[in-house]
C-alpha cells in the first residue's frame, strides 16, 4: 500500500518567518514529489514539482526531496498571511497513469 | 494554461438517484482521474482513465462507474446515490509524467 505521511497541523508561524511542512513516502518506487496548495472550499493548485535529490528554488518556494530517506520538504520563505492553507504532499510512480498518493495534508496558519 | 472543467459547483441528490459527474479537459491529456475528499480521509482515487474506452479502478471504486467515449470527457456516475457519497468530487487530468491539474470540484451532498 503506497502511502504519503503528513503532519496534519494547524502549524502556526509569524509572518515573514520561514514555514517548513514535510512529509515521507513509502513507495520507493515513486519518481516524482510535488506540493499542492489548497484553500477552504477550493481545488488543490500545483505550487512546486520535484524530480530528483536535492533542493529546487521558485521563488519563496524551496522544495527538498532524499530519496534515500523518503523525505520531501517544503520552506516558505518571508510567509505571507495569504499562505495560510493546507499544503498536499503527492508522490507519483513512473509514468503516472495511475494518478497520485497525496498525504492528507498540513493546514498551515500564518500569524500577522 | 490548463483547464479542467466540472459541469457542476454544488448538486444535490435524493437517495437512489442515478447522478452524473461530468469533467472536460482542453489539453489532450491522456490520463483522467477522479477523487473525492473528505474531512479527515484526505484524497481518496476511484477511477482512473489513460486512454479513449479505457477505465482502471482506484481505491475506492465501490458504488461508483465511469465513462471516458472521447479523450477530453471523463464523467463520474453514481448508480443509486447514497448518503455515504456525500462529498467533494474532484476532476483531475494530467499528461504522461506530469503532475496533476485539478477542476473545480462538485459539492455533491445526497439527502
Amino acid at each position: 500500500q503506497k502511502e504519503v505521511e503528513q503532519n496534519s497541523g494547524p502549524l502556526s508561524v509569524p509572518e515573514g518567518a520561514i514555514a517548513s511542512l514535510n512529509c515521507t513516502y513509502s513507495d520507493r518506487g515513486s519518481q516524482s514529489f510535488f506540493w499542492y496548495r489548497q484553500y477552504s472550499g477550493k481545488s488543490p493548485e500545483l505550487i512546486m514539482s520535484i524530480y530528483s535529490n536535492g533542493d529546487k528554488e521558485d521563488g519563496r518556494f524551496t522544495a527538498q526531496l532524499n530519496k534515500a530517506s523518503q523525505y520531501v520538504s517544503l520552506l516558505i520563505r518571508d510567509s505571507q498571511p495569504s499562505d495560510s492553507a493546507t499544503y498536499l504532499c503527492a508522490a507519483q510512480a513512473r509514468g503516472g497513469a495511475d494518478g497520485l498518493t497525496f498525504g492528507k495534508g498540513t493546514h498551515l496558519i500564518i500569524q500577522p | 494554461d490548463v483547464k479542467v472543467t466540472q459541469s457542476s459547483r454544488y448538486l444535490v441528490k435524493r437517495t437512489g438517484e442515478k447522478v452524473f459527474l461530468e469533467c472536460v479537459q482542453d489539453m489532450d491529456h491522456e490520463n483522467m482521474f477522479w477523487y473525492r475528499q473528505d474531512p479527515g480521509l484526505g484524497l481518496r482515487l476511484i477511477y482512473f482513465s489513460y486512454d479513449v474506452k479505457m477505465k482502471e479502478k482506484g481505491d475506492i471504486p465501490e458504488g461508483y462507474s465511469v465513462s471516458r467515449e472521447k479523450k477530453e470527457r471523463f464523467s463520474l456516475i453514481l448508480e443509486s446515490a447514497s448518503t455515504n457519497q456525500t462529498s467533494m468530487y474532484l476532476c483531475a487530468s494530467s499528461a504522461y509524467n506530469s503532475p496533476l491539474h485539478f477542476g473545480n470540484g462538485t459539492r455533491l451532498t445526497v439527502t
